[in-house]
């Protein structure tokens, strides 16, 4: 069975820094991954998915992400935070049977 | 844009009621599913559709139950609501084939409080 861990449960950062958030997942085959976002309130929204190809995707809002099958994981990745992305991040894997196993979640602060 | 709605954004009830949240998209996806999210819990997966009158249960499907009559549309039904299953939940949607295959597209959630 597919598993994705995301072993930051918050992470806090100041606007202006560079930010990673980690995701590593479990999957016996090459995977699609995924990273959402969800503001507050708010339905999930698809930053970026990596399906196959070169194993650095950028998405919108400046994120990008890296797949790195020797440490199966696929770490998101901004330059330089803004505060418009306080928000909860949530990584994903999608196997054969086209279903979608999420990680917990990060919760990123961003202090002015 | 692809749009996925969901008939509300807030709701109280009371338990054993009957409850049905309703989901509708717009972009002829062949796939719909329902997850509830809890803090900490990340989202997980309830039920799922892969084409019209056809469903499947996902990982927590104990209390639920769905109807999907129309492609557009996916209803997810707590027969008897417990306080227990007070959570947000999330609809989605996704394409059977393609280039976007996989790639699910959300709703902005109902918010469920059983009371």
């Amino acid at each position: 069975a597919q598993s994705v861990t995301q072993p930051d449960i918050h992470i806090t950062v100041s606007e202006g820094a560079s930010l990673e958030l980690r995701c590593n997942y479990s999957y016996g085959a090459t995977p699609y991954l995924f990273w959402y976002v969800q503001s507050p309130g708010q339905g999930l929204q698809l930053l970026l998915k990596y399906f196959s190809g070169d194993t650095l995707v950028q998405g919108i809002k400046g994120f990008e992400a890296e797949f790195k099958r020797s440490q199966s994981s696929f770490n998101l990745r901004k330059p330089s935070v803004h505060w418009s992305d306080a928000a909860e991040y949530f990584c994903a894997v999608s196997g054969s049977a086209r279903q979608l196993t999420f990680g917990s979640g990060t919760q990123l602060t961003v202090l002015p | 844009d692809v749009k996925v709605t969901q008939s509300s954004r807030y709701l109280v009830k009371r338990t054993g009621e009957k409850v049905f949240l309703e989901c509708v998209q717009d972009m002829d996806h062949e796939n719909m599913f329902w997850y509830r999210q809890d803090p900490g819990l990340g989202l997980r997966l309830i039920y799922f559709s892969y084409d019209v009158k056809m469903k499947e249960k996902g990982d927590i499907p104990e209390g639920y139950s769905v109807s999907r009559e129309k492609k557009e549309r996916f209803s997810l039904i707590l027969e008897s609501a417990s306080t227990n299953q007070t959570s947000m939940y999330l609809c989605a949607s996704s394409f059977s084939s393609g280039p976007s295959t996989d790639t699910q597209y959300f709703g902005p959630g109902t918010r469920l409080t059983v009371l």
